[in-house]
């Protein structure tokens, strides 16, 4: 089944430690995107790459970095410089178009 | 610039009565709209999309949503509400075929037994 794949569902590390959020796909999307959810939040968009190779920044970005090296991946690190790291992490995929985005199951990060 | 607005934080309904969730956009084109529902600890998963044509979207679950041009909306219903369609519930909002979604804060809605 074609799909969008988050790993880990949680995750635990010490604060001043980087940290890589795994986003895979195999929907053969063209855009890929990174969101972060605080408890009862809303969805802020942290990058976002509507091409390999190739991303922006979106409304929260600072403390975060992202590559783009294969259609498929688009993972996400959380650097020591983002301030409040602990939040549920949301990726999705999407086809140009009229189709919406397809999203992941999420990754919970905690600082401890 | 788009923008999708939900008025209500939160929408407290019995179960078996008839569940609305309200959503309001802006677009400068034509607007594409879809929602999305979400439960604890999950990813957000699509009920339907609006994109062009019968103005009455039927999506999964027995949900559907009415898009209305004049009034810019595109609010959620459900004729008989279940206790587990409390969930968290976003609009979202795509000017033409390009480009981001653009998603409404959210509404936490609540079916009590």
């Amino acid at each position: 089944d074609g799909g969008i794949t988050q790993s880990p569902k949680y995750l635990f590390r010490k604060e001043g430690q980087n940290v890589t959020l795994s986003c895979e796909q195999n929907l053969n999307h063209d855009a890929m995107y990174w969101y972060r959810q605080d408890p009862g939040q809303g969805l802020r968009l942290i990058y976002y790459s509507q091409i390999v190779n190739d991303f922006q920044k979106g409304d929260i970005a600072e403390g975060y970095s992202v590559s783009r090296e294969k259609k498929e991946s688009f993972p996400l690190t959380v650097t020591s410089a983002q301030k409040n790291p602990t939040a549920f992490y949301l990726c999705a995929s999407s086809l140009e178009g009229v189709a919406g985005y397809t999203f992941g199951s999420g990754t919970r990060l905690t600082i401890v | 610039a788009q923008s999708v607005a939900q008025p209500e934080d939160q929408v407290n309904v019995a179960e078996g009565n008839p569940l609305t969730v309200k959503c309001t956009y802006s677009v400068s084109g034509n607007p594409y709209l879809f929602w999305y529902v979400q439960y604890p600890n999950r990813g957000l998963q699509f009920l339907l999309k609006y994109i062009t044509g019968d103005n009455l979207v039927k999506g999964s679950y027995g949900f559907e949503a009415e898009f209305n041009k004049s009034q810019t909306s595109f609010h959620l219903k459900k004729p008989s509400a279940l206790v587990s369609d409390s969930a968290l519930y976003f609009c979202a909002v795509r000017d033409g075929v390009r480009g981001k979604l653009q998603f409404g804060a959210g509404t936490q809605v609540v079916v009590t037994p």
